[in-house]
């Protein structure tokens, strides 16, 4: 089983601040890292995939990047929304599956 | 129109049953999964099969059996059923095993008495 893991495990932002949190994996073996939103009474939902070290990638105010030589992933939201409010995942990609970790969860407080 | 749907939604059933939950997936992916959401949240995988064959089996007991009788369908039935059992069950499917996303399904809340 590989050790992915989040920090923090959660968060409490004030509406319109940004915030960041960290993914950690495995750095040897690389093949792909996903991030995903995953809303109270929903089903995760793929926010990015990211296959190349340094790559970063964008949707609307959230952003991610990727470091695989050292093994992490930061996720950022600008000014944060309540609808921002989910547990953010990570996962990492190995030997045909995908190992998540616990989860960021962020709460945006109006 | 739902890409992955799972049924049932709920189930309750008491220790020693045996019970199936059913997914299918309208998005032509060729690639689906099982994975449980344990106590402490996490997702593990349990079961992934390509194209109607079994590629991953993650160490789980053999009370459990995916079966897939099309690339647009994986159930997984759980028999003699165990209070451990108790959890909630995610299908998901993807079209690119290496690096595509996953879509999940609504997951499927199991409760054993």
């Amino acid at each position: 089983i590989l050790n992915v893991e989040q920090s923090p495990q959660s968060l409490h932002v004030q509406e319109g601040d940004s915030t960041n949190f960290t993914c950690s994996f495995p750095s040897s073996n690389f093949y792909a890292l996903h991030w995903y939103r995953w809303e109270t009474a929903k089903s995760p939902e793929a926010l990015f995939v990211m296959t190349l070290n340094g790559d970063e990638k964008k949707k609307g105010r959230i952003s991610a990047t990727l470091n695989t030589k050292e093994g992490y992933s930061y996720l950022y939201i600008k000014g944060s929304q309540p609808e921002d409010s989910a547990t953010y995942l990570c996962a990492f990609y190995n030997d045909y599956k995908l190992s998540f970790g616990a989860g960021t969860t962020v709460t945006v407080r109006a | 129109d739902t890409a992955v749907s799972q049924t049932p939604k709920y189930l309750v059933t008491q220790m020693g049953n045996d019970k199936s939950i059913k997914c299918e997936q309208n998005l032509g992916h060729d690639t689906m999964y099982w994975y449980k959401q344990d106590s402490k949240k996490f997702l593990k995988i349990m079961f992934s099969y390509n194209n109607k064959e079994l590629i991953i089996n993650e160490t789980v007991p053999n009370r459990f059996s995916p079966k897939s009788p099309d690339k647009a369908h994986l159930n997984l039935h759980i028999n003699s059923l165990e209070l451990g059992d108790s959890a909630v069950y995610f299908c998901a499917s993807s079209q690119d095993p290496d690096t595509g996303e996953l879509f999940f399904g609504e997951g499927s809340r199991l409760t054993v008495l």
